[in-house]
């Protein structure tokens, strides 16, 4: 079965500083990952995936993840956090809880706060 | 692109009304999904659809019901609306033959049950 983690539901970081948000995830297939952001009332817009190539991914907004199959973990980092950057952001992984192959099971989300 | 349609984006229904939530694509996806979005819960697969004519179960089905009948439309029935209900719904799609790939979502319609 598939499961995902995320350690913190909120996370606050100064402008400037770095990102780091933490996943960790369970599966029972090849896992393909992904991490969304959601923006105050609006859905899900997709920050990048991992898809079995290469283990370090980058993605849009200067944001990049690291695979890590021994520690079962998929994080997200950024350099130099941005007021921008201030939004809810969901780890997922490919599959769902009863046991399909399809769909997303997502984490329970991190908010991520800057202080300016 | 319209990309995923939802309608409507705010609904309040009381206990026990019945309605039907709206979601279309315009992209020829092949897979389309329901999620719920609670408080401290994520998001949570009710339904999803591999096809026109095919849907299936998610992890939270119960009292909610769906069907195919083409490749755009995917609707979200509440038969009999309970305060356990109230969530932000989403619509969620993607194109299976080009293999794993992000999903595209809408842009939310948030129901509340009274």
């Amino acid at each position: 079965a598939q499961s995902v983690t995320q350690l913190g539901s909120h996370v606050s970081v100064s402008e400037g500083a770095l990102v780091l948000l933490r996943c960790n995830y369970s599966s029972s297939v090849p896992p393909y990952l992904f991490w969304y952001v959601q923006y105050p009332n609006q859905g899900l817009q997709l920050l990048l995936k991992y898809t079995s190539a290469a283990t370090l991914v980058k993605g849009i907004n200067g944001f990049e993840a690291e695979f890590k199959k021994s520690e079962t973990s998929f994080h997200l980092t950024k350099p130099s956090a941005h007021m921008s950057d201030a939004a809810e952001y969901f780890c997922a992984v490919r599959g769902y809880s009863g046991g399909g192959a399809d769909g997303l099971t997502f984490g329970k989300g991190t908010h991520l706060i800057i202080q300016p | 692109n319209a990309g995923v349609t939802q309608t409507p984006k705010f609904q309040v229904l009381k206990t026990g009304q019945s309605m039907t939530l709206q979601c279309a694509q315009d992209m020829n996806h092949e897979y389309m999904s329901w999620y719920r979005q609670d408080p401290g819960m994520g998001l949570r697969l009710i339904h999803y659809s591999v096809g026109a004519g095919i849907t299936d179960q998610g992890e939270v089905p119960n009292g909610y019901n769906v069907s195919r009948s083409t490749t755009e439309d995917f609707p979200l029935r509440l038969l009999s609306a309970a305060p356990s209900q109230t969530s932000v719904y989403f619509c969620a799609s993607r194109r299976i033959s080009l293999g794993v790939d992000g999903y595209t979502f809408g842009s939310g319609t948030r129901l509340t049950v009274v």
